[in-house]
């Protein structure tokens, strides 16, 4: 079974837009969501990351939001470019799996000028 | 340049014939992961491993074999390949534990391999 949900499976927006992808999660043992890009040709690469004692972390243009409540939490990306154009995967992971993390099924990200 | 490397970078093959994917780290790291990315199923865990002669199945390890008698290197084995493993493998690692945040994973570029 998929534990970590993610949606929308593609997204298309233009230069300057907010795309917003989201991720679901049902087992609340997990304690840390990352963030992960992957761009045509290359492995993923962190890029953000957030544990659920905050509701919010920024870095640069990149924003999660986090609703332990509800177990979701969400990527926001300021300001698009053509530039951020790529796969994004959330992730989830406990902390007594030693190497374990639980991918999402991607988002397929285009930002057209 | 601290990198992860994988050989080769595309693969096709024909059912039943063994092969070898190989993963070499230069960043002394001690974990090292599998992964395979399928559309809509995103990347799922196929072995770790959190030392040399240590090494675990994770989600998916079925038809895959795995040693790590190196630090460095982290080799995926398929015995007898078939059509359902045609996929994109990463291979991935990092000096501690990435379960709950310890530590960042740094992937390879990936390695497709299509079996006939």
């Amino acid at each position: 079974q998929q534990q970590v949900k993610q949606s929308p499976q593609s997204l298309i927006v233009q230069k300057g837009g907010i795309p917003i992808i989201n991720c679901a999660y049902e087992n609340t043992a997990f304690d840390y969501f990352p963030w992960y890009q992957q761009f045509p040709g290359k492995g993923p690469a962190l890029l953000i990351a957030i544990r659920p004692d905050v509701s919010e972390k920024k870095e640069g243009r990149f924003t999660i939001s986090f609703n332990k409540s509800a177990k979701q939490f969400s990527l926001h990306i300021m300001d698009s470019q053509p530039g951020d154009s790529a796969t994004y995967f959330c992730a989830a992971s406990m902390q007594e799996n030693t190497d374990k993390l639980i991918f999402g099924t991607g988002t397929r990200l285009q930002v057209f000028p | 340049e601290a990198q992860v490397t994988q050989n080769p970078r595309y693969l096709i093959t024909v059912t039943g014939k063994k092969l070898t994917v190989t993963c070499s780290q230069n960043m002394n790291h001690e974990y090292m992961s599998w992964y395979r990315q399928d559309p809509g199923l995103g990347l799922r865990q196929i072995y770790y491993s959190m030392n040399v002669e240590v090494t675990d199945k994770g989600d998916v390890p079925e038809g895959y074999k795995v040693s790590r008698k190196e630090k460095r290197n982290f080799p995926l084995i398929l015995e007898s390949p078939s059509p359902n493993q045609t996929s994109l493998y990463f291979c991935a690692s990092s000096s501690g534990m990435v379960g709950g945040g310890t530590d960042t994973q740094y992937f390879g570029p990936g390695t497709r391999l299509t079996v006939l």
